[in-house]
């Protein structure tokens, strides 16, 4: 089955820096990439995928790139905000006709520091 | 917006004891999920149901657990004779169908096994 590695599992920054998310997966065959943002207590939320044809997605702060030779995908936030302190998660998975049960990296729990 | 709805939102129970957690996924979604994670852990897929049934399910779900739909909104977990380990929170989740990736998360129910 597919194994999502998620690096790092803290990250803490200074507002207005960047910060990036990495994860790698193993399946080749996983073809869809959700990230979800966690706030403490609450429940995941989707803030941007990308899909295998595309090498990179963008949407306002946060960005998406994916290397499919490489097997990894990344998290781009930029002009970081101290609302954008949560748990992030990578997803991976294969999207095939109506079937779609992605895998989960540990978890990146990012501190933005006002 | 349609969210994912479950219930009780906080549950204590003794060791061996049976537990229903309940979830009413989003009216027109085609696929329901059960996720489970251990504090401070990743989001760990259970089991998934498509058309009444249990189109997949991981490892962790074991004989100890079922779902069921029992009429056209609801969608539950049972776990049968719960273990110290079982304490974690289980989401409920679910996904729109063919034209759709997008996996909504329910809050959360969160069980304490002591």
């Amino acid at each position: 089955g597919e194994n999502v590695e998620q690096h790092p599992s803290t990250l803490s920054v200074q507002e207005g820096d960047s910060a990036v998310i990495k994860c790698t997966y193993s399946d080749s065959a996983s073809n869809y990439f959700p990230w979800y943002k966690q706030e403490l207590g609450k429940r995941p939320q989707l803030i941007i995928d990308i899909r295998s044809n595309v090498g990179e997605k963008k949407d306002q702060r946060i960005a998406v790139t994916l290397n499919k030779t490489a097997k990894h995908f990344s998290l781009h936030i930029t002009e970081t905000q101290p609302e954008d302190s949560a748990v992030y998660f990578c997803a991976a998975g294969v999207s095939s006709g109506g079937s779609y049960i992605p895998t989960f990296g540990r978890g990146t729990s990012l501190i933005v520091h006002p | 917006e349609p969210e994912v709805t479950q219930t009780p939102s906080h549950q204590v129970t003794q060791m061996g004891q049976e537990v229903i957690l309940r979830c009413v996924p989003i009216s027109n979604h085609l696929y329901f999920y059960w996720y489970r994670q251990i504090l401070g852990q990743k989001v760990e897929f259970l089991v998934s149901f498509y058309n009444n049934e249990i189109s997949e399910k991981s490892e962790i779900f074991d004989d100890q657990f079922s779902v069921e739909r029992p009429d056209g909104s609801n969608f539950t977990l049972k776990i049968r004779s719960t273990k110290l380990e079982d304490s974690a929170m289980y989401f409920c989740a679910s996904r729109g169908g063919y034209s759709g990736n997008t996996i909504y998360f329910g809050e959360g129910s969160w069980l304490t096994v002591v």
